[in-house]
């Protein structure tokens, strides 16, 4: 059974460094053509695509957001993290991590953790 | 970038209508188009990957089509279980299209 859980802090101050952890379990994080992703989406809004890491180790990035992103991942504790710096209110989400299953291409995501709200105020 | 659009961006429907949602790419992205569904306080679903792949689990209601830049997703026969948003996701360059909500008319 494959399950995603997200941990991190609920509340983060203007300016901060935020730092989310996701733990898998049901699947290696060295699976070959799986990764992990991780996904936001405001409240009432849409869902925006934040970073992959693959099974390789090869990281991408959303472009508007990459100077502020770093993934990274254990594979022996089945954790990936994300962090993401100098945190702003427009920043509060809730942050998904989901599984993405990729081939020649095309990347999709098929198991979904529950989400975390993060809310980003002084 | 490539920006996803979708429409109609809500529509109201009746259990047991045909429900069609268009997704529209800026470019082409052949047939790297997937479909999702989310209700209210839940996680997306994944329903059809790879333009018209129908994911394991998911009703055969649900069916995808199109390539290149215009996609489209069938609801044949609306259930009261389907009642959520319907997001699009492209893979070339990862990016969702903005929603379509589907409620009860």
């Amino acid at each position: 059974q494959v399950t995603l859980k997200e941990s991190g802090p609920v509340l983060v101050k203007p300016t901060e460094t935020l730092t989310l952890t996701c733990t898998v379990s049901g699947f290696s994080l060295s699976n070959a053509r799986m990764g992990v992703s991780w996904i936001r989406q405001p409240p009432g809004k849409a869902l925006e695509w934040l970073a992959h890491i693959f099974s390789n180790d090869e990281k991408s990035y959303s472009t508007s957001l990459k100077s502020r992103l770093t993934i990274s991942k254990d594979t022996s504790k089945s954790q990936v993290v994300l962090t993401m710096t100098n945190m702003d209110p427009v920043d509060t989400a809730t942050y998904y991590c989901a599984r993405m299953r990729y081939s020649y291409g095309l990347y999709y995501f098929d198991y979904w953790g529950q989400g975390t709200l993060v809310t980003v105020s002084s | 970038d490539i920006q996803m659009t979708q429409s109609p961006s809500s529509l109201s429907a009746s259990v047991g209508d045909r429900v069609t949602i268009t997704c529209r790419a800026s470019q082409s992205i052949s047939s790297y188009l997937n479909w999702y569904q989310q209700k209210p306080g839940k996680a997306p679903k994944l329903l059809i990957y790879a333009a018209s792949s129908l994911q394991s689990g998911v009703p055969s209601r649900f069916s995808g089509s199109g390539s290149g830049t215009d996609f489209t997703l069938t609801i044949s026969s609306l259930q009261p279980e389907d009642f959520a948003t319907y997001y699009c996701q492209q893979s070339y360059s990862t990016s969702f299209g903005p929603g379509t909500k589907v409620d009860i008319k």
